[in-house]
Order: structure tokens, then C-alpha cells, then sequence
């Protein structure tokens, strides 16, 4: 089956410009992961849905950043005043459960200008 | 926070040669994962271990989950050209969230 898509796979925006990355989950997995992987670094969590909980919001690294995740499936990480510190691939991952293996998407290369 | 200090950052090896990478911390982890990433793709699970002192293969790959919780290796045995890429350990700390708190990764280069 589909594995977890992310759209756009690269983006370059503007410093001081918003912008919206997509995350499709795999079909019925209710976990969903949203990190962050710097150049030549490893990755970092940013935020956690799971089902219908008030998701875990405790790695972004700023009030630019939000997400959602509409009817516990598509999800969208949205960055505000985009700054070149944000430049970095934004990785998304499914899971089944909380408690089960995470599989990642390709990500999304942001370069902010 | 949690960190996870992995080493070597780097190896360049021939291709036939073994292979060990491995993760400590200090604090206490739940699990420990080993993930692979090639160029523009996300990581991809290699091998999960759930127990102190569990051993386990998969393949020509072997990881430990260190006794005191802290530590983990991979070994990959006999390397050939497609295990080239980053390889990243992972795990998730005890009473933390699902989150994943990952090392800075080990970049493998063979020479064929």
C-alpha cells in the first residue's frame, strides 16, 4: 500500500513568508509525527497527534510554528515569518498506535532565502 | 533534554570489511531503534530492540541493547555497496512521550 506522502518535496520561500507543509499519513495509522533534520544532523521532534488527544506540542521551537491534523488523518505543519534558521528538511511520520513502529515520508526541504 | 551521543560520525571502509557504530546516553531509554536514510528519503527502520540485553539480527545486521539501558550497537557483518547511507540510533525514554529522540547519525562510505 501508499506509504506516508509529504508535499511539497522542496520548497523556497522568502524570509518573513509563511508557509504550509503537507503530511499524508498511511491509511488507519493514528499516530502521526511531525521533526525536523538540520544538514548533517539528526532528527528532532517537533509535535505529536495521536487519535482524538490533545496533541504533544512540546518540540516546536517557537509561536511560529503550528500544526493541525483535520478528521485524524492529513496533516499540515505551518511556519510563520519564516526565518533562514527555520532552513531544514521537515520529516513526517505514521504509526499505527503510539506504541508502534514510525514510518517516515521523504520530506519536505525547506530553504528560506 | 534527552541526547543521544552516537559515534563515529564518519567511516570509510572497503567493501567485505564489519562495521560498528553505537549510541549512549544519559539517561535511562525504553527502547532502542536503528534507522537507515538515504539521500532524499525519510529513515527506515532497521532493527527494534525492547529489552535490556536483548541481541538481535536481521540479516547481516546485530544490535544490542545495553544492560544499563544507556547504550546500543550495530554491527553490520561483510558491507556491500548498498549499505552505504546515514544510519541513525533512536529510542524513546522511559515515562517520556512517543516521541523519538535520535542521535546525530553515522555516515557509512564504502570503497568498492
Amino acid at each position: 500500500g501508499a506509504g506516508v506522502s509529504q508535499s511539497p518535496s522542496n520548497k523556497v520561500t522568502e524570509k518573513g513568508k509563511d508557509v504550509e507543509l503537507r503530511c499524508d499519513p498511511i491509511s488507519g495509522h493514528t499516530a502521526l509525527y511531525w521533526y525536523r533534520q538540520s544538514l548533517g544532523q539528526g532528527l528532532e521532534f517537533l509535535i505529536y497527534f495521536q487519535g482524538n488527544s490533545a496533541p504533544d506540542k512540546s518540540g516546536l521551537p517557537s509561536d511560529r510554528f503550528s500544526a493541525e491534523r483535520t478528521g485524524g488523518s492529513v496533516s499540515t505543519l505551518t511556519i510563520q515569518r519564516t526565518q533562514q534558521e527555520d532552513s531544514a528538511v521537515y520529516l513526517c511520520a505514521s504509526s499505527k498506535d503510539a506504541y508502534n513502529e514510525q514510518f517516515f515520508g521523504p520530506g519536505t526541504r525547506l530553504t528560506v532565502l | 533534554g534527552q541526547q543521544l551521543n552516537q559515534s563515529p560520525q564518519s567511516m570509510f571502509i572497503q567493501e567485505g570489511e564489519d562495521v560498528s557504530m553505537n549510541c549512549t546516553s544519559s539517561s535511562i531509554f525504553n527502547t532502542w531503534l536503528w534507522y537507515k536514510q538515504e539521500p532524499g528519503e525519510g529513515p527506515v527502520l532497521l532493527i527494534a530492540l525492547y529489552k535490556a540485553g536483548e541481541l538481535t539480527s536481521n540479516g547481516r545486521l546485530t544490535a544490542q541493547f545495553g544492560i544499563t539501558r544507556k547504550d546500543s550497537f550495530l554491527n553490520i557483518s561483510a558491507s556491500i555497496p548498498s549499505d552505504v547511507g546515514i544510519y541513525f540510533c533512536a529510542g524513546h525514554v522511559i515515562q517520556g512521550a512517543q516521541k523519538l529522540v535520535f542521535g546525530q547519525g553515522t555516515r557509512l562510505t564504502i570503497n568498492p
